[in-house]
């Protein structure tokens, strides 16, 4: 079965600060997607990132990157320089690649509300 | 640019009436989801759809129905609401199997409380 956790239930920090929120995930497919959601406090899910297995480099994107660890099952996510628009609830997800049952669905976490406090 | 479009927005429901989530998206996707959020959870799947006129069960079916006679339409329905649906509702489209490197694209949630 595959898993997602994210420990962290909710955080807040001080403008400008760095902050990282973590992921941890479970599977045994050898080929797996990671997702990275924003879910801001209007309710929509906007989409961040997508890694594959096979591609552990890491990955910035302005003020966010992204560190995909295999060894640690982790797929961790920074913001560097915080800022008040970045107050939402984070959403790591999981894919497998297998094509049957449960091959079409998003394993998602629990989410990780980030406050950021002007 | 409407992407997927979800009504109603908010509804409150009664003990054992019935409604319909719609959704529609302009994409042309052949993949669509419905999942819920519950308050501190993640989404959880309910149904899939992989094109027009096929459907799957997710991981949460029980008490909801769905259909897609169109690639553009994929409605959810609660035939007897229970309290325990009270729920954000949200449909996504994709046009791979979320399985693959693909995102999928959320629609902005419909808030249902049954009292």
């Amino acid at each position: 079965a595959q898993k997602v956790t994210q420990a962290q239930t909710e955080i807040s920090v001080v403008e400008k600060e760095d902050v990282t929120l973590d992921c941890v995930y479970e599977t045994r497919d050898t080929t797996y997607y990671l997702f990275w959601y924003k879910q801001p406090p209007s309710g929509e899910l906007v989409f961040l990132i997508r890694r594959n297995s096979f591609d552990e480099q890491n990955e910035i994107s302005g003020r966010y990157s992204w560190n995909f660890q295999k060894s640690t099952s982790s797929f961790n996510f920074t913001i560097t320089a915080s800022q008040v628009v970045d107050s939402a609830v984070y959403f790591c997800a999981l894919s497998n690649s297998f094509f049957g049952a449960g091959s079409y669905q998003l394993t998602f976490g629990k989410g990780t509300k980030l406050s950021v406090i002007p | 640019n409407a992407g997927v479009t979800q009504t109603p927005k908010f509804r409150i429901l009664k003990i054992g009436q019935s409604m319909t989530l719609q959704c529609t998206q302009d994409m042309n996707h052949n993949y669509m989801y419905w999942y819920r959020q519950d308050p501190g959870m993640g989404l959880k799947l309910i149904y899939y759809s992989v094109g027009a006129g096929i459907t799957d069960k997710g991981e949460v079916p029980n008490g909801y129905n769905v259909s897609r006679s169109t690639t553009e339409d994929f409605p959810l329905r609660l035939e007897l609401a229970a309290p325990s649906q009270t729920s954000v509702y949200f449909c996504a489209s994709s046009s791979r199997p979320s399985s693959e490197e693909t995102e999928a694209f959320f629609g902005q949630g419909t808030r249902l409380t049954v009292v």
